[in-house]
This record gives C-alpha cells, structure tokens and sequence, in this order.
C-alpha cells in the first residue's frame, strides 16, 4: 500500500514565526515529492517539487527531503496571514504513474 | 509552471441531467490527465486516470459509467456526469502530469463546482 501521511492540523503560528509541516511515505523508493497549498474552495497549487535528499528553498519556503528516514517537510519563514492554507504533501512512488497525495495539514497563521 | 484550463468554473444543473467539464492543457501537450473530487474540508479523491487515445483507468468505487471520460486529444480531457443527482454535487478538479528527467510534476486546473439541484 503506497501511503502518504500528514497531520490533519489545524497548525496555528503567529504571524513572523516559522510554520513545519511535515510528511511521511511508505513506498522508500519514492523519486519525487510536492507540496501544494489550496485555499478554501480552490484548487491546489504547486508550491515546490525535491528529488533529492537535503534543502531546496525557493523564497520564505524550504522543502527538506530525507529519503532514509522516508519523510519531506516544508519550512516557511516569515509567516504571513495569507499563507493559512491546507497543504498537500504529495509523492510519486517508483515505477507508478501516479502521485499519491497525503490528506493536507490546515495551517492558520495568526495576525 | 504549466497551464491547465478547466471550465465552466461553477455549474448548476437540474437531477437527472448530464453535465459536462472539460480540462485542457494550454502549453504543453498531456498524455495523461487525472481526474479527481473533492468534498468540502476533505481531501482529494481521485477518480480516474485518463490516457489520450484509450479508456480511462477507474479507482475502485468510481462508477464509470455515470463519470463517462473523454481525452480524445493531447490538450483535452472531458468528465461528463450522468444522471446527475444532488450527491454528485461536489468540486471536481483535473490535473495534467508533466513528465521529466526526475520524475512527474501534476498540475491542476481551476476546478468544476457543481451543484445538483
């Protein structure tokens, strides 16, 4: 069973502080992993993509990719009201088509 | 990153009715096309898979003949609800995959609301 898992939140952070999210997978030989951010009534939307272990940032986000312990977390800095959102953690296994989303973590960022 | 249009935007119709969406990929060509529903404050479920050229791949519990799938070119996948009843109302959403050196990368489009009344 290829599985993707997340914590359903809400996570709430002050405005200004760093937001974690994190994300597990089963599937170890798992080659991509996404995080996308939907607002309420939208559809999602790529934030960022890693394939390989360590740090990728791209702004106030940093994915961090650890393929031995199977996990992918999203760091964003300088929290901002506008960034509350659920955020899907998304994989796609080895030799699947398809990407498997995790369930999403709400994050609240409070003014 | 890449353009995927799904339209219309919101969409009433009456019980009993069909009802179309379509998905086009606007600056790249998608072999594949992903379908997928989702519930307010639920998670996505996907429906189907949709390869240009063949039938689409069903997950397990999706009706396929009431969720008929079209993707007869490589810009435009179509989800037609049949017999639509106020259960299928929901937010449907497409997504285009967008292969690379290291992997696949999904796009979504906008997303369909459709309310059955």
């Amino acid at each position: 069973q290829k599985e993707v898992e997340q914590n359903s939140g809400p996570l709430s952070v002050p405005e200004g502080a760093i937001a974690s999210l994190n994300c597990t997978y089963s599937d170890r030989g798992s080659q991509s992993f996404f995080w996308y951010r939907q607002y309420s009534g939208k559809s999602p939307e790529l934030i960022m993509f890693i394939y390989s272990n360590g740090d990728k940032e791209d702004g106030r986000f940093t994915a961090q990719l650890n393929k031995a312990s199977q996990y992918v977390s999203l760091l964003i800095r300088d929290s901002q009201p506008s960034d509350s959102a659920t955020y899907l953690c998304a994989v796609n296994p080895a030799s699947y088509d398809k990407v498997i989303f995790g369930p999403g973590t709400s994050l609240s960022v409070i003014p | 990153g890449a353009v995927v249009s799904q339209h219309p935007s919101w969409v009433i119709c009456k019980s009993g009715t069909s009802v179309k969406i379509e998905c086009r990929s606007l600056d790249f060509q998608a072999t594949t096309m992903f379908w997928y529903r989702q519930f307010p404050k639920q998670s996505l479920m996907l429906m189907a898979t949709s390869n240009e050229g063949s039938k689409a791949t069903y997950e397990q519990g999706v009706e396929k003949d009431k969720f008929l799938i079209n993707h007869a070119s490589l810009t435009l996948s179509t989800l037609t609800v049949t017999s639509a009843h106020p259960e299928d109302s929901s937010f449907y959403i497409c997504s285009a995959r967008v292969g690379g050196s290291s992997g696949n990368t999904i796009y979504f489009g906008e997303g369909s609301w459709l309310t059955v009344v």
